[in-house]
């Protein structure tokens, strides 16, 4: 199964709002509410900030929401901060009994 | 807190084995799965499988079936994830998450180096 589509790298000044796509298939996102998203900053383990599709974990910022159309879910962060600026991975559960992960946005803060 | 601790780095050579640990502390382990995920140099997050270990069933990534094995022990809260017929391109950090409908807890990372 191939991975989910993500674009390469998306920038945004600080209080600027920016949205990162992950595009998948009806036999993922388009029918499981089992969307996550990761941020991983350089040489750490990745981090959960959001999980099915839209929920988030009571520590993370509530800068950060997400949502699915079909067969896409997007993640947006707003109040950009340069702290924010990281790497950021969408997953998603499919029909094979198996999570995917999208191959990754890097996320620069001007 | 709630934590896992994964064993420290391997060198391997091609056509050898690997066996990573993760030790769980800080949760109820038999409540949850542990995942598998690994990146290769400058690559990104790859699903590697899943064990509950609540009653130890798995599933692998397709790509992964036949060599890689997933094994929990209750009485010590560790969940272990073998690699056989290393390869170069196995080279990569590999991460134990805590699995449930997401992967909210992460070990630290344990890299494995495969290379004559």
């Amino acid at each position: 199964q191939s991975a989910l589509t993500q674009p390469a790298s998306v920038s945004g000044s600080p209080g600027q709002s920016i949205t990162i796509s992950c595009t998948g298939t009806s036999s993922d996102i388009g029918v499981y509410g089992y969307v996550s998203w990761y941020q991983q900053v350089s040489g750490k383990a990745p981090k959960l900030i959001i999980y099915e599709v839209s929920s988030r974990p009571s520590e993370v910022s509530n800068r950060f929401s997400g949502s699915k159309s079909g067969n896409t879910a997007s993640l947006t962060i707003s109040g950009l901060q340069a702290e924010d600026e990281a790497d950021y991975y969408c997953s998603s559960y499919t029909s094979s009994s198996t999570l995917i992960f999208g191959g990754g946005t890097r996320l620069t803060v001007l | 807190q709630v934590q896992l601790v994964q064993s420290g780095p391997e060198l391997k050579k091609p056509g050898a084995s690997v066996k990573v640990s993760c030790k769980a502390s800080g949760f109820s382990f038999s409540s949850y799965g542990i995942a598998w995920v690994r990146q290769a140099p400058g690559q990104g997050l790859e699903w590697m499988g899943w064990i509950s270990a609540h009653n130890g069933d798995t599933d692998y990534a397709q790509k992964f079936q036949g060599r890689v094995t997933m094994t929990t022990d209750t009485t010590t809260s560790a969940a272990y994830m073998e690699v056989t017929s290393l390869r170069p391109d196995d080279t990569a950090v590999y991460y134990c998450a805590r699995q449930w409908s997401a992967m909210d807890v992460w070990g630290q990372g344990t890299t494995v180096i495969v290379s004559s």
